[in-house]
């Protein structure tokens, strides 16, 4: 199975402060139709998941362009240009490539 | 608009058998897949399994011996049955039109 490894764990910003996200899969991610099935989630506190990014760097409907989404093969990037304090939250990498996999998260705090 | 909404019992006893139903509106089941995924309290998203648009069904292996996802499609429902349920079952259920749409999610609790 395809393990997906988010760093770090924790995050802690102020607001304003950009921050990346890391995510590194086990396998390569490159299906054989030439799309990265890989995107971004965040989660807030008693809220359903929603998605920021698919396929590696498409910003999902409404989602702020301050959110940008990077990367290949098996290794994949979140940035957040400019942290707000909506951003709190779990993050969540995923892909879609070999069945499903989620990344145990990143908690964004404020610092 | 596109919604989906999950229902269900909340407590289901040990080794007994959850059943759950997804209602989805604002698109069609035979135009579109359903999966679910499932967090237990505290902890991180799981996908569970999915109904695509054909009718047939992927099961996340570790849960394919218990699962069964089937649905109506006159009705817009989507439907979930996981036998022999564990306290580790216990989780929010999400239903989600991948990955744009989600449910708000109905908690499940095994216990006796």
């Amino acid at each position: 199975d395809v393990v997906l490894t988010q760093t770090p764990s924790i995050l802690s910003a102020t607001i304003g402060q950009s921050v990346s996200i890391s995510c590194r899969s086990s396998q390569s991610l490159l299906d054989s139709d030439g799309n990265t099935y890989l995107y971004w989630f965040l989660q807030r506190p008693g809220q359903s998941p929603q998605r920021l990014i698919y396929l590696v760097s498409n910003l999902g409907s409404g989602v702020p362009n301050r959110f940008s989404g990077s990367g290949s093969g098996t290794d994949f990037t979140l940035k957040i240009s400019g942290v707000e304090a909506e951003d709190l939250g779990v993050y969540y990498c995923m892909q879609a490539t070999h069945a499903y996999t989620f990344g145990a998260g990143t908690k964004l705090e404020l610092k | 608009q596109v919604q989906l909404k999950e229902s269900g019992p909340g407590l289901v006893q040990p080794s007994q058998t959850l059943s759950l139903t997804c209602t989805v509106s604002g698109f069609s089941l035979t135009s579109n897949s359903v999966h679910w995924v499932r967090q237990p309290p505290g902890k991180g998203l799981e996908w569970v399994g999915a109904i695509w648009s054909g009718g047939s069904t992927d099961y996340n292996s570790a849960l394919k011996s218990r699962l069964s996802i089937s649905r109506d499609t006159s009705k817009s429902q989507v439907f979930l049955k996981m036998n022999s349920l564990q306290t580790e079952d216990t989780a929010i259920y999400f239903c989600t039109r991948f990955t744009a749409y989600w449910g708000q999610g109905t908690l499940v609790t095994v216990s006796s």
